[in-house]
């Protein structure tokens, strides 16, 4: 697509249910990052891939969230057993290389704002 | 670990006036990149401008200019000229270049600019 694309762009739901927030890159990207944003709050790191492969999940704040990108293209974060303190706007984001060069600015979805109730 | 400081909740510039938007970041890794992104009403992350950290030159992007200190570890946002679409929040990032370095970006808290006619 022409963009980063993230479904649904709004989540509620109740506090205990699982909830799967999905990421579609730009076509061709080789990396793909996942990132949460507090209100009025810059984006705080989760996790990233190479391709299929999970580089560095370090961000992922307790077991409960998980992430996977099975065939290196659409990504799903999984959050399971939601609270309310995991409310936030979830944001994708991808670039073109893997980031060994300089200049790989990361672009970025529209984002998933998930409710917890 | 890295960490970017934006010290200005809020800045209030003058259309068509020059502002300023301040950013100091810590590392101990010496080779890095400083990205800035625009953050308008409708959430989209729009990048602006990037500084490779042994790049000789101030970066410039349009209306926007890095004003880049190595030694003082501050990348601040100049932007002329101002013009009412540019109030928005505005996102100081930075990313290490090495292999073993963290590959995602890390964020400040960001400041938001307002444009007054």
């Amino acid at each position: 697509g022409a963009g980063v694309s993230q479904s649904p762009r709004y989540k509620v739901t109740k506090r205990g249910q699982d909830v799967a927030l999905r990421c579609d890159p730009i076509s061709g990207h080789v990396s793909l990052y996942w990132y949460r944003q507090a209100l009025g709050q810059g984006p705080e790191f989760l996790t990233y891939f190479n391709y299929e492969a999970q580089q560095d999940k370090s961000g992922l704040p307790n077991d409960r969230f998980s992430a996977e990108r099975p065939e290196g293209s659409i990504s799903t974060l999984t959050i399971q057993r939601t609270e309310q303190r995991d409310s936030a706007m979830y944001r994708c984001a991808s670039s073109l290389r893997n980031n060994r060069g300089p200049n790989t600015e990361a672009f970025f979805g529209q984002g998933t704002r998930l409710t917890v109730v | 670990a890295q960490k970017i400081t934006q010290t200005q909740p809020g800045m209030f510039v003058q259309e068509k006036e020059a502002v300023t938007l301040d950013c100091t970041y810590d590392t101990s890794d010496p080779s890095y990149g400083l990205f800035w992104y625009k953050q308008p009403s409708s959430g989209e992350m729009i990048f602006l401008i990037y500084q490779g950290s042994y790049d000789q030159q101030n970066a410039t992007e349009g209306r926007y200019s890095l004003n880049f200190q190595k030694a003082r570890k501050s990348a601040n946002l100049v932007i002329s000229a101002s013009q009412l679409g540019d109030s928005a929040m505005y996102f100081c990032a930075m990313r290490l270049l090495m292999d073993t370095g963290r590959r995602a970006l890390t964020f400040g808290s960001g400041t938001r600019l307002q444009v007054q006619p």
